[in-house]
């Protein structure tokens, strides 16, 4: 499974749109990327998963190149209960193991 | 629609006990997996099952156990527990392999071994 990078901690206050950017240069062909928002002592939970170019739900936009050899979550206009953990994970099939890193603590001020 | 379920939410153990943790996977999900997850890091993976089959196994010594049900329900044992075992296990579900659909997890249950 590929490994990815992102930063280990982003400020922002309220209001504005954060983007989360992950690299993940030895991403497979088959590889979709996945990222999942955690609230301390919770289970992480699912925000969007995409495998090229742009996809976009009610919560948030994965911006992914052509190259995908990096990705960008966005979150629009985020809110104090936004601050979480979040983490970019790649692979090429559900239900197989996660592979998480540290992710990347958000922390959002008023 | 009830998402996964995990009991107990909190535990107590003192070290050298054993440990069983149970997991109820979203209806219709046949996989489940485990996952630790220690404070300040990232879930680590333990196990996957599905159709009541190992399926994939983490880096974790043979203390830790599992198995899943015909309802596809699964528990997570521990033997001999040590100081560092206390965590978070977490236990996600899927509808299975050769499906892409992202795992989606339970809310944990918080081991502390004294």
């Amino acid at each position: 499974l590929a490994k990815t990078t992102q930063p280990i901690s982003m400020d922002s206050y309220e209001g504005q749109e954060v983007n989360i950017t992950c690299s993940h240069n030895n991403i497979a062909t088959n590889d979709y990327i996945t990222w999942y928002q955690q609230f301390p002592s919770q289970g992480p939970r699912f925000i969007i998963q995409g495998y090229k170019t742009k996809v976009t739900n009610e919560v948030a936009s994965l911006f992914i190149p052509a190259d995908r050899k990096s990705s960008t979550l966005s979150l629009p206009r985020v809110s104090l209960s936004d601050t979480a953990v979040y983490y970019c994970l790649v692979g090429n099939q559900a239900g197989t193991a996660l592979i998480f890193g540290k992710g990347t603590t958000l922390s959002v001020s008023s | 629609d009830a998402g996964v379920t995990q009991s107990p939410t909190h535990l107590i153990k003192t070290r050298g006990q054993h440990v069983t943790l149970r997991c109820s996977p979203i209806s219709g999900h046949k996989s489940v997996s485990w996952y630790q997850q220690v404070l300040g890091q990232g879930p680590q993976f333990i196990f996957q099952y599905y159709e009541k089959e190992e399926r994939g196994r983490g880096n974790f010594p043979d203390r830790f156990s599992a198995r899943q049900f015909p309802n596809y329900s699964s528990e997570l044992n521990v033997n001999a527990l040590l100081l560092g075992d206390s965590a978070l296990y977490l236990c996600a579900s899927s509808l299975g392999q050769g499906v892409l659909t992202p795992p989606f997890f339970g809310p944990g249950t918080r081991l502390t071994v004294l």
